[in-house]
């Protein structure tokens, strides 16, 4: 059974950073290309990055792009996101999935605010 | 990127009634299509993916169909555990993109 376990969420201020990770389990993780995927409150559904197998392709959304990292450790079964220069409108739920998106986490929640 | 236009926003059904909801992609994606579930406080759950597949353990009630830029997902016989909201997603390129969302209500 895939299971996929986000962490590292929290309150933090404005132009702070945070990093999530996401810890993988029940697939041969260095097979799939993996992605984060956020939700604001009350709000629908954003993708924000994806990497390839082998980190040789990555990509961000716009809204992202220059101030958040994906990477990834094939040999932890483990899956990052360091969010730099955070902002309010980063506030949101973090899921990482497998993927096509077929398989998700259950969130990390990331509050930005004074 | 491909804009993903889902339709309605919200919907009002009762139990027993056979619902239909939209996407249009704004180019081809063939059937790169995944249809999910959202109850509140939970992650998404995918119900059809490949714009037609039904996932292992969803029940037949729910169906999907389309290729190219338009595509439906139908659930025949609504039950009660069936309100929720619904979204459809591209996989076709990156970055992927989902439909805005419809909100499924009780009448």
């Amino acid at each position: 059974e895939v299971q996929l376990v986000e962490s590292g969420g929290g309150l933090v201020q404005p132009g702070r950073s945070l990093r999530l990770s996401c810890a993988a389990s029940g697939f041969t993780f260095d097979h799939y290309a993996m992605h984060w995927v956020r939700q604001a409150p009350g709000k629908g559904l954003e993708w924000v990055s994806g990497i390839s197998w082998n980190s040789g392709s990555i990509d961000y959304a716009d809204s992202v792009k220059g101030r958040f990292t994906i990477s990834r450790d094939n040999a932890k079964n483990s899956l990052y996101l360091q969010m730099s220069s955070l902002r309010a409108e980063d506030t949101a739920l973090y899921y990482c999935a497998k993927d096509t998106l077929r398989d998700w986490g259950q969130g990390t929640l990331v509050t930005v605010s004074s | 990127d491909i804009q993903m236009t889902q339709s309605p926003s919200s919907l009002s059904a009762s139990v027993g009634d056979r619902v239909t909801i939209t996407c249009q992609a704004s180019q081809d994606i063939s059937t790169y299509l995944n249809w999910y579930q959202q109850k509140p406080g939970k992650a998404p759950k995918l119900l059809i993916y490949d714009a037609s597949n039904l996932e292992t353990g969803v029940p037949s009630r729910f169906s999907g169909s389309g290729s190219g830029t338009d595509f439906t997902f139908t659930i025949n016989s609504l039950q009660p555990e069936d309100f929720a909201t619904y979204y459809c997603q591209q996989y076709g390129n990156l970055p992927y993109t989902f439909g805005q969302g419809t909100k499924l209500e009780i009448k």
